[in-house]
């Protein structure tokens, strides 16, 4: 049972719009920043957001991310088939004193 | 630019002592913190635990009596330790960075070590 939740599953069409929620407390993410990983079949997760919403260098503006009060989202747009992976919320847990992830997201782009 | 490689024995067998070596190149272990991550076939990621250059760590309350995570300055290498291994354990092992606690994020991450728990 993952400390954050995330829906299992999204999907939707090339060229289209989907959002990835995340959702904790205000032990973790209500007070700390959220990062996102994508992690392609068999490679380990890459960094995708940090600091809720800014983009490493090299991430597309294709991806967001935003935060509100205990829940943080994902935005992708344009979909493309590339994009099909699955994608996970970090932060700090400030009970824990240490990183606590969801349970991942897997998009199919259909 | 920096690299995180991972290594290990692959097959561990139950009850013994699981043992990882993350080593890093392109840049010194000092100034940021290195942690373990873990996940099981099919399942999300699951924070082990960190260790600062200096020594000082921190560990996932669930793993904390198993769990021991050292540093070698000198080799510029991590290593993790994991006592008493049970099949749930299995697992793709990773060593990944952030340079700051809390406000931190894992910028780096090594390629994973898969280790099978199994007589």
């Amino acid at each position: 049972q993952s400390v954050l939740t995330q829906p299992p599953s999204v999907s939707a069409a090339p060229g289209q719009k989907v959002t990835i929620s995340c959702s904790g407390s205000s032990s973790n993410i209500g007070n700390n920043y959220v990062s996102w990983y994508q992690q392609l079949p068999g490679t380990a997760p890459k960094l995708l957001i940090y600091d809720n919403n800014k983009r490493p260098s090299g991430i597309p503006d294709r991806f967001s991310g935003s935060k509100s009060g205990t829940s943080a989202t994902l935005g992708i747009t344009g979909l493309q088939t590339g994009d099909e992976a699955d994608y996970y919320c970090g932060t700090w847990d400030n009970s824990l004193s240490g990183w606590v992830f969801g349970g991942g997201t897997k998009l199919t782009v259909l | 630019q920096v690299q995180l490689q991972e290594s290990g024995p692959g097959l561990v067998k139950p009850s013994e002592t699981l043992s990882l070596t993350c080593t890093v190149s392109g840049g010194s272990i000092s100034s940021y913190y290195l942690n373990w991550i873990r996940q099981p076939p099919g399942k999300g990621l699951e924070w082990i635990g960190y260790i600062a250059y200096y020594g000082s760590t921190n560990y996932n309350p669930s793993l904390k009596s198993r769990v021991t995570i050292s540093v070698d300055t000198s080799k510029n290498q991590i290593s993790l330790r994991l006592s008493s291994v049970t099949a749930a354990d299995t697992a793709v092992y990773y060593c990944a960075r952030v340079t700051q606690l809390a406000v931190g994020f894992f910028d780096y991450w090594g390629q994973g070590a898969l280790l099978t728990v199994s007589s």
